[in-house]
């Protein structure tokens, strides 16, 4: 466990309210991801970023902005909720080390958009 | 499109059976990692292999990496019932800090 929290754990929104996602990390690692994790898709990235305000695209980024103004925290937003984003969404962070570039992950958020 | 895909999807042994699963990517990489994910849990590293690595062992974990089949095994020995989860591989790519998962096969230990 790298100290990665995230908030809230379930959420229950209707469609077309804004929605944020928190990730908290203490490792003070330098890069953060956000994923959405559905069936028969595995993970996939949406967003990620490499240092405080610089983040890039991931593979599924439309419909999905993240901010990062703090080292230890990466939030997630959906400015318009559809239920195509219902999903179980993960926060990951990267260490390295000798033995390689592995990622940490939350214990995920499980949202449901009605 | 994923980088990865496990195979097979899902796979049920008894308790005290091996686990072989696989897993095939497209493009070439620095490493390969699996990872495990327990029901409703985040994922956890297991281990990581380099593209210049062919075999590397891990408690019960045997990983194998050919990269001219683009492709590696995770063998779980001597299973338990606390190995039942879902496993995942992950390639990065030539930058190196992002990671693309396969769909993962889901493994079902039986007592």
């Amino acid at each position: 466990d790298a100290g990665i929290t995230q908030s809230p754990r379930h959420k229950v929104t209707e469609t077309g309210t804004p929605v944020t996602l928190r990730c908290h990390q203490t490792e003070n690692h330098r890069y953060m991801y956000w994923y959405r994790q559905d069936p028969g898709h595995g993970l996939r990235l949406i967003h990620y970023s490499y240092g405080v305000k610089d983040t890039d695209k991931g593979e599924v980024s439309d419909g999905y902005s993240v901010s990062r103004s703090k080292t230890e925290d990466f939030l997630l937003t959906l400015e318009s909720a559809t239920s195509s984003q219902t999903s179980v969404y993960f926060c990951a962070t990267l260490n390295s080390d000798r033995a390689g570039d592995t990622q940490y992950f939350g214990p995920g958020t499980r949202l449901t958009v009605l | 499109s994923q980088q990865g895909e496990e195979d097979p999807q899902a796979l049920s042994i008894q308790e005290g059976e091996n686990a072989t699963m696989n897993c095939s990517y497209k493009t070439s990489i620095n490493n390969l990692q699996w990872y495990r994910q327990n029901s409703g849990r985040g994922l956890v590293h297991l281990i990581l292999i380099r593209s210049n690595e062919r075999e590397k062992h891990s408690g019960r974990l045997r990983v194998t990496l050919d990269t001219s089949k683009k492709s590696s095994s995770l063998l779980i020995t001597a299973s338990r019932a606390a190995d039942t989860a879902s496993y995942f591989c992950a390639t990065d790519g030539a930058a190196g800090n992002k990671l693309t998962f396969g769909g993962g096969t889901r493994v079902l230990v039986k007592p």
